[in-house]
């Protein structure tokens, strides 16, 4: 069984159009978040939720909203998109508290054209 | 707020040589410190985690010990196979109690036959 599952694994679009990402985890974890890998491998935090409350939220444009309708499942929408915003999406989960391991899903290529 | 320093990449190695990665925090007290692993075309994984100064964290052959003085927690293998080809990342948590991980910038390794 998947712990940490997202869908699409990949995902081109054209500028301008709207997209979502789905996650769901299975390992009863409180908390869940987005980050963001670039083309060089760096990780960025974007949102975390626990029990459905956002609780991190980054510097992160508003054509990104993430969604918790229950704390198994966070999903990303992002509006408007644009060539920058091309990149792996990962989400992870926790237990939420200090010094608890993330676990990945395999992430989301995003290619924006 | 509590910082990660990794060296850069990347790093080539025939197979069965010895690996180290540097990894080096600032931190407020003595966070859980971790190191992560991907796979081409995966998530991130955890790779080991050390819980308190002069811990040992140990995986698949990997080492790395929790260093307070030096304040370091180095990445370790004796004898690297080619199947160790990945990105490795260093992690500790922020300082803000959020359940986030800082993650350092990743080093690419890359193990030839």
């Amino acid at each position: 069984d998947t712990a940490v599952s997202q869908t699409p694994k990949y995902l081109v679009t054209q500028m301008g159009n709207d997209k979502s990402i789905k996650c769901e985890q299975n390992l009863g974890h409180d908390t869940m978040y987005w980050y963001k890998q670039d083309s060089k491998k760096f990780l960025k935090i974007m949102f975390s939720y626990n029990n459905k409350e956002l609780i991190i939220n980054e510097t992160v444009p508003n054509r990104f909203s993430p969604k918790s309708p229950d704390k198994a499942h966070l999903n990303l929408h992002i509006n408007s998109l644009e060539l920058g915003d091309s990149a792996v999406y990962f989400c992870a989960s926790s237990l939420g508290a200090t010094n608890s391991p993330l676990h990945f899903g395999n992430g989301t290529r995003l290619t924006v054209t | 707020g509590n910082s990660v320093t990794q060296m850069e990449g990347p790093v080539t190695l025939s197979e069965e040589a010895f690996l180290t990665i540097n990894c080096t925090y600032t931190a407020t007290g003595y966070p859980s410190l971790f190191w992560y692993v991907q796979y081409p075309g995966e998530g991130l994984q955890l790779l080991l985690k050390a819980t308190k100064a002069d811990d040992k964290g140990s995986n698949k052959g990997f080492e790395a010990t929790y260093r307070k003085e030096t304040t370091s927690f180095h990445l370790e293998k004796g004898s690297v196979q080619v199947s160790d080809s990945a990105v490795y990342f260093c992690a500790l948590p922020t300082s803000s109690n959020t359940g986030k991980l800082i993650f350092g910038q990743g080093t690419t390794l890359q193990v030839k036959p």
